[in-house]
């Protein structure tokens, strides 16, 4: 089956560093990334769409200045969160598709951010 | 209105106990319709796709209204194992909506 990693699965940072995750598709080419958060007993949150060599399309609402986005190729995608602040902490999924819509969508195991 | 409705619970069901999960959503358009498992502090993960004839899957069972625009999943002889967040999630026009999740815990 499709697989999907994410590093790191979990990190705890100062209030004003940026903090990078990295998204891959081990197995398949990932057309399309998308990126999303989920707070305690929340839904899954989309912040993003991310395609290979294009920019990023952000869901309203999410800073793209502050959630950086980098698709540089078929199997890797990147989020950095920059000048994190504690309300930044997350649960941070990412998850691939080899086409153009999230309804075939392989999701990576996650990365908890806790920023103290 | 939330585009995707559920009843977070939580359930709480003995071992064996027949459980079922309802999720509704406003947009009639949608056309394509899921129910994903997540585990606590892990990814959600594809249960099954929910068809408009209504799918078996061994214990797991989902139905489609769409005319009322209503998801249910009925788990039978529910195990231990069970114990997880159920997501209802709606898609369609390049857009995919997931519900806050119903938390079920099956006790022995």
């Amino acid at each position: 089956g499709a697989v999907v990693s994410q590093h790191p699965s979990w990190v705890i940072c100062k209030s004003g560093t940026s903090v990078k995750i990295e998204c891959r598709s081990l197995d398949f080419q990932a057309t399309t990334m998308f990126w999303y958060r989920q707070f305690p007993k929340q839904s899954l949150m989309l912040m993003a769409t991310s395609n290979e060599g294009s920019k990023a399309t952000y869901e309203q609402g999410v800073e793209k200045d502050k959630f950086l986005i980098n698709h540089a190729s078929l199997t890797l995608s990147t989020l950095t969160v920059t000048s994190a602040h504690p309300e930044d902490s997350s649960f941070y999924i990412c998850s691939a598709s080899p086409g153009f819509d999230q309804e075939t969508q392989y999701f990576g195991p996650g990365t908890r951010l806790l920023v103290l | 209105r939330k585009e995707v409705e559920q009843d977070p619970g939580p359930f709480n069901v003995p071992e064996g106990a027949t459980v079922a999960f309802n999720c509704t959503y406003s947009n009639s358009a949608s056309q394509s319709f899921f129910w994903y498992r997540q585990d606590c502090r892990k990814e959600p993960k594809l249960l099954m796709s929910v068809y408009s004839s209504g799918n078996e899957d061994g214990r797991f069972t989902a139905q489609l209204n769409r005319a009322s625009q209503y998801i249910s999943l009925l788990i039978r002889d529910s195990k231990l194992s069970d114990s997880a967040t159920y997501l209802c999630v709606v898609a369609g026009g390049f857009k995919t909506i997931f519900g806050a999740g119903t938390r079920l815990f099956v006790k022995a």
